[in-house]
């Protein structure tokens, strides 16, 4: 059974660009979720997709938007992109929502953002 | 606003050791806590915990819940050089949003 896709792995944008990052859950996943990963803050929660629909949204501006579709397949965007949005985005998914507590992640994609 | 706190935030130990964990929470409307393991990019799962006192156990971790003092530990005995990760706690209450800790680097020396 193939585990959770994330594309692409590694990606470097300059200030201002926008961003789409990509994730294939588990195959029969219906939750998907994202998260920001930094050295100083740790892993933040984004959002989280079930059947198409965001079930929940951490406390980020705006900028940062996602959605999910009907395959369960999900899509993060980062739009005007500032530095300190340089991070590991990693995705989960779950068969029934993140309440079940068992997340699969992917491996993440690194952004840098000069 | 839920905050989990994970000491100490590094480790370095020698294999056989046995190493403890610590993870303390502020939660509203606890549902669960978790443990992750983090090697390289992807968290893996360890366990989750609902209930205060029962340990859960796998090989050589386990992990323990005490919610009136608002805390869990996970414990990892005999120690190898593949026990070397950054350990995730995360804790969801009524706003079903998982809150992380910032982790615990540990470093198992051969």
């Amino acid at each position: 059974k193939a585990g959770v896709t994330q594309t692409p792995r590694y990606l470097i944008k300059t200030r201002g660009q926008q961003v789409t990052l990509s994730c294939s859950p588990i195959s029969g996943h219906r939750s998907v979720s994202w998260y920001q990963q930094t050295p100083g803050q740790g892993l933040q929660f984004l959002f989280e997709y079930f059947s198409e629909t965001q079930r929940n949204k951490g406390n980020f501006p705006g900028r940062f938007s996602g959605r999910q579709f009907s395959n369960s397949r999900s899509e993060m965007n980062v739009s005007t992109l500032e530095l300190g949005d340089s991070a590991l985005y990693l995705c989960a998914s779950s068969q029934r929502t993140s309440l079940t507590g068992e997340l699969f992640f992917g491996e993440g994609s690194r952004l840098t953002v000069l | 606003e839920d905050k989990v706190v994970q000491s100490p935030l590094s480790l370095v130990v020698h294999e056989g050791d046995t190493v403890t964990l610590n993870c303390s929470y502020e939660v509203t409307n606890f549902r669960s806590l978790l443990w992750y393991k983090q090697e390289k990019k992807a968290p893996t799962f360890l366990f989750m915990l609902t209930s205060s006192g029962i340990e859960k156990k796998s090989g050589r971790l386990s992990s323990i819940l005490d919610k009136k003092e608002l805390f869990s530990i996970l414990n990892i005995t005999a120690t190898q050089t593949g026990d070397s990760a950054i350990y995730l706690c995360a804790v969801q209450g009524g706003s079903e949003k998982l809150v992380f800790g910032k982790g615990t680097k540990l470093t198992v020396n051969p």
